[in-house]
């Protein structure tokens, strides 16, 4: 069945600091990969979505995300983390339903 | 505005006690789906339905019974409810090609029950 981890429960990096938040799925097909945000007690937002073609996408907020095959990841990185980015961040992976991962809490210091 | 709309916004229950939380969506779109969050466990899906009069279990569908007689709206019922249920649901709707226009979802219900 598929399924979506993000081994990173926290993370908290200082204002100005790279970014990288990981996921990786299992999935027999190429699958179609989502990043989603979720600032305290909102909904959720959609930063950006693989289907195919390029494998780094650009996403919203200056976030990108690159598929790699062949180690079933789709990694969600930003150069320069703004306070602002503080949130909740989800990975899913979509078949014919979507497959959240349990979400990585980000924490940015001034 | 176009979108996924959910109500109520809050709900508290007693044990015991049944309800049915809406989902509207007025986009036309064939799938519908209710997912619960809870912290540290991301969102899991308890039902959907790709069209009008189906529905199907997701990966947490006990406890819960959905309904969808109108393409616009699809209906989540808890019989009775325990605290275990107590969370955020949020409902999502997409058209059968999701990978064109991704999903849209709704602002989430938070229910605690008592």
């Amino acid at each position: 069945a598929q399924s979506v981890t993000q081994p990173d429960i926290h993370i908290t990096v200082s204002e100005g600091a790279s970014l990288e938040l990981r996921c990786n799925y299992s999935y027999g097909a190429t699958p179609y990969l989502f990043w989603y945000v979720q600032s305290p007690g909102q909904g959720l937002q959609l930063l950006l979505k693989y289907f195919s073609g390029d494998t780094l996408v650009q996403g919203i907020k200056g976030f990108e995300a690159e598929f790699k095959r062949s180690q079933s990841s789709f990694n969600l990185r930003k150069p320069s983390v703004h306070w602002s980015d503080a949130a909740e961040y989800f990975c899913a992976v979509d078949t014919d339903k979507l497959i959240f991962g349990t979400g990585t809490r980000l924490q940015v210091f001034p | 505005n176009a979108g996924v709309t959910q109500t109520p916004k809050f709900r508290v229950l007693k044990t015991g006690q049944s309800m049915t939380l809406l989902c509207a969506q007025d986009m036309n779109h064939e799938y519908m789906y209710w997912y619960r969050q809870d912290p540290g466990m991301g969102l899991r899906l308890i039902h959907y339905s790709v069209g009008e009069g189906t529905t199907a279990k997701g990966e947490v569908p006990d406890g819960y019974n959905v309904s969808r007689l109108k393409k616009q709206n699809f209906l989540l019922g808890l019989e009775s409810a325990a605290p275990s249920q107590t969370s955020v649901y949020f409902c999502a709707s997409s058209y059968p090609t999701a990978y064109s226009y991704g999903y849209t979802f709704g602002s989430g219900t938070r229910l605690t029950v008592v």
